[in-house]
């Protein structure tokens, strides 16, 4: 069955730090993976996918298919990037349902 | 619409009653998803419509939910004989289409149930 966890529940740092939030996932083919965002009192939105292999708002994230993880990182957080995030997993096999891990908020202090 | 629209945001309903919650997709978009948020936890899958394929179901709780989805158009999310554990957010998202690496999720605000 596919899962998607994130093991971490909160991870808070200070301003300048560098931040890498924690995604792991079980799949036996290739998946395609997200980072999904919800910042206070908005809407959950895509932050980036890994097949773009892009960097949005300073973050990045690598898909690590020995290891089964697409951590999400950035070298110095900011406070605005306060926020919950979650990861989230498709199989490429299909069109089916896309399935979230259990987020992390990340908690940014000045 | 602009975006995906949801209703009603908040609905506070007494233990038993039923509930119906109400989504509208961003036109065009063929692919529906309906999550559930409760709180302090993460996305729960319910169910997913592509098109004029039947719907992924796999992730109802219990009989006591369903849903449907008219065409390419509304989905609304019924839950019977509500209990307390269904006090949740209620996500509901659309993409353009359902192939794989193509369709990104736009979410709605979600509607707030509160079961008392």
């Amino acid at each position: 069955a596919q899962r998607v966890t994130q093991p971490e529940k909160l991870l808070s740092v200070f301003k300048g730090a560098p931040v890498e939030l924690k995604c792991n996932y079980s799949y036996s083919g290739s998946p395609e993976l997200f980072w999904y965002v919800q910042y206070s009192r908005q809407r959950l939105q895509l932050l980036l996918r890994h097949i773009s292999r892009e960097s949005i708002k300073g973050f990045t994230a690598d898909l690590n298919k020995g290891e089964t993880s697409f951590h999400l990182k950035k070298p110095f957080a900011q406070e605005e990037d306060s926020a919950m995030y979650y990861c989230a997993l498709r199989p490429l096999s299909n069109t089916g349902k896309l399935i979230f891990g259990q987020g992390t908020t990340l908690q940014v202090k000045p | 619409g602009a975006g995906v629209s949801q209703s009603p945001s908040n609905k506070v309903t007494e233990k038993g009653k039923d509930v119906e919650l109400r989504c509208d997709p961003i036109s065009g978009h063929t692919a529906l998803y309906w999550y559930r948020q409760r709180l302090g936890q993460g996305l729960e899958f319910l169910i997913y419509f592509q098109g004029n394929s039947a719907p992924d179901k796999s992730g109802l709780p219990s009989d006591r939910f369903s849903a449907e989805r008219t065409g390419e158009s509304v989905s609304t999310l019924t839950i019977q004989r509500t209990q307390q554990e269904d006090s949740a957010v209620y996500l509901c998202a659309s993409s353009p289409m359902g192939l794989a690496g193509a369709n990104v999720l736009t979410f709605g605000a979600g509607s707030r149930l509160t079961v008392l």
